[in-house]
């Protein structure tokens, strides 16, 4: 079965810096869909950036991009200029095509003004 | 074109009571997905459904909980003789007929209180 493994249960982060949330995942698939998702207080989640397996180039949205080491199983976020409204739980998930989402336990990020 | 639509809300009951949740996908979607997000905790898929087919129900408990998608309506998640176990946000998603995009949009979820 795949899992999905957040190891940062909540993590701080400075106005206008850098962060990197980690995830690794455990699947024996080799073609998959990777993602992150956003949940503010308001609870909507909300997708922030996708990763298709197969696809070597690192997926970049604004200011958040992934660093995906596909033979390592890992899959971080970066979010750069980090803003108060980026503050949230942040959810990795795993899918195959077409399937249900796997998540992660998720990671609290605090944006300190 | 609006988003993904749960309703209610929020959602109390005693134990014992039935709850019914729904979800009306986004316009041109055909596929639904339902997720429980307990307390502190990360979201769960319980069941994959197509119109009028249950395609995935492997995260669906085994007793008091079903699931629908008629072919005209919302999709329906029910529970039956609700338990306070049962207290969790629960989570609709849609995705289109077209899986080569494979996004999920989910909506607000649906907030189920059991006294």
């Amino acid at each position: 079965a795949q899992t999905v493994t957040q190891s940062q249960p909540e993590m701080s982060v400075q106005e206008a810096e850098t962060v990197t949330l980690s995830c690794t995942y455990d699947t024996s698939e080799s073609d998959y869909y990777l993602f992150w998702y956003k949940q503010p207080p308001s609870r909507q989640m909300i997708l922030v950036i996708r990763q298709e397996a197969y696809k070597q180039q690192n997926a970049t949205e604004n200011r958040f991009s992934v660093n995906f080491q596909k033979a390592a199983k890992s899959f971080s976020l970066k979010i750069s200029d980090s803003q108060l409204g980026d503050a949230a739980m942040y959810f990795c998930a795993y899918s195959l095509y077409g399937n249900k989402l796997v998540f992660g336990a998720g990671t609290i990020l605090r944006v300190k003004s | 074109n609006a988003g993904v639509m749960q309703n209610p809300r929020h959602l109390v009951r005693r134990r014992g009571q039935e709850a019914r949740l729904r979800c009306s996908p986004m316009k041109g979607h055909s596929h639904v997905y339902w997720y429980r997000q307990l307390p502190e905790e990360g979201l769960k898929f319980m069941v994959y459904l197509q119109k009028e087919n249950i395609i995935d129900e492997s995260g669906m408990p085994k007793e008091r909980f079903s699931a629908e998608f008629p072919k005209e309506g919302p999709s329906i998640l029910r529970i039956q003789q609700v338990v306070r176990g049962d207290s969790a946000a629960y989570f609709c998603a849609s995705s289109t007929d077209s899986l080569a995009k494979n996004i999920q949009y989910f909506g607000a979820g649906t907030r189920l209180s059991v006294l």
